[in-house]
């Protein structure tokens, strides 16, 4: 199952509303999670099962979908959200991980 | 608390093998799995695949079978990666993480190692 993130890169400001999208080529159902890194670190699971709020994950992250077609969206952008996120299915024996969205100050 | 602690940078040459361990902490071991990824620098995550700490059953990404193995030891709470015949496509750092909240085949995973860089070189 191939998962494609949009967009790459995205500029933001402090403040702004962020949504990033993830397609998977064939149905995943809700099976689907959402990371945040940042450089040198290791991903933190922010969202699980597509819009299921991982504990201590701020409520300013949300994300929704089904199917094949997935958002994260932040609400607000705080100047700690400046990171690459990537979108992670894991509906069948093999997982795959999107190719990232880098969230970058405007 | 959960922590996952990583052995440290390795340095190869091309054609060698490498293991990488995982010390897991704070939760009943046998509990849950232990998935591999990677990430090659600059590059997106790449998972290699998981064992079960249950019964030793593991599932690894095809494009790896034959040249990984991962094993436990539950005396210890370890995990281990070893990768056999490696290239410079295999310079990554390798990540270990608990899975959790899972579908019937995978898991989302909630707990990450720090990670370890391995770099291939002549």
């Amino acid at each position: 199952i191939q998962m494609t993130q949009s967009p790459s890169t995205v500029s933001a400001a402090v403040g702004d509303r962020v949504t990033i999208t993830c397609r998977a080529s064939q149905s995943i159902s809700s099976w689907l999670a959402w990371y945040q890194q940042k450089p040198g670190k290791a991903p933190r699971l922010l969202i699980y099962k597509a819009s299921t709020l991982e504990n201590g994950v701020p409520s300013r992250f949300s994300g929704s979908g089904s199917g094949t077609e997935f958002t994260l969206t932040i609400s607000s952008l705080q100047a700690d959200d400046f990171a690459t996120y990537y979108c992670q299915q894991y509906s069948g024996f093999s997982q795959t991980f999107g190719q990232g969205t880098k969230v970058e100050i405007k | 608390q959960v922590q996952l602690v990583q052995s440290g940078a390795e340095v190869k040459k091309p054609g060698a093998s490498v293991k990488v361990s995982c010390k897991a902490s704070g939760y009943i071991f046998t509990n849950f799995g232990i998935t591999w990824v990677r990430q090659a620098p600059g590059q997106g995550l790449e998972w290699m695949g998981g064992i079960s700490t249950y019964n030793g059953n593991t599932n690894y990404a095809q494009k790896l079978q034959g040249r990984v193995t991962m094993t436990t030891d539950t005396s210890t709470s370890t995990g281990y990666m070893e990768l056999r015949s490696l290239t410079s496509d295999d310079t990554a750092v390798y990540y270990c993480a608990r899975p959790y909240a899972c579908s019937s085949y995978s898991c989302s995973l909630d707990h990450w190692g720090q990670g370890t860089l391995v770099t291939v070189s002549s």
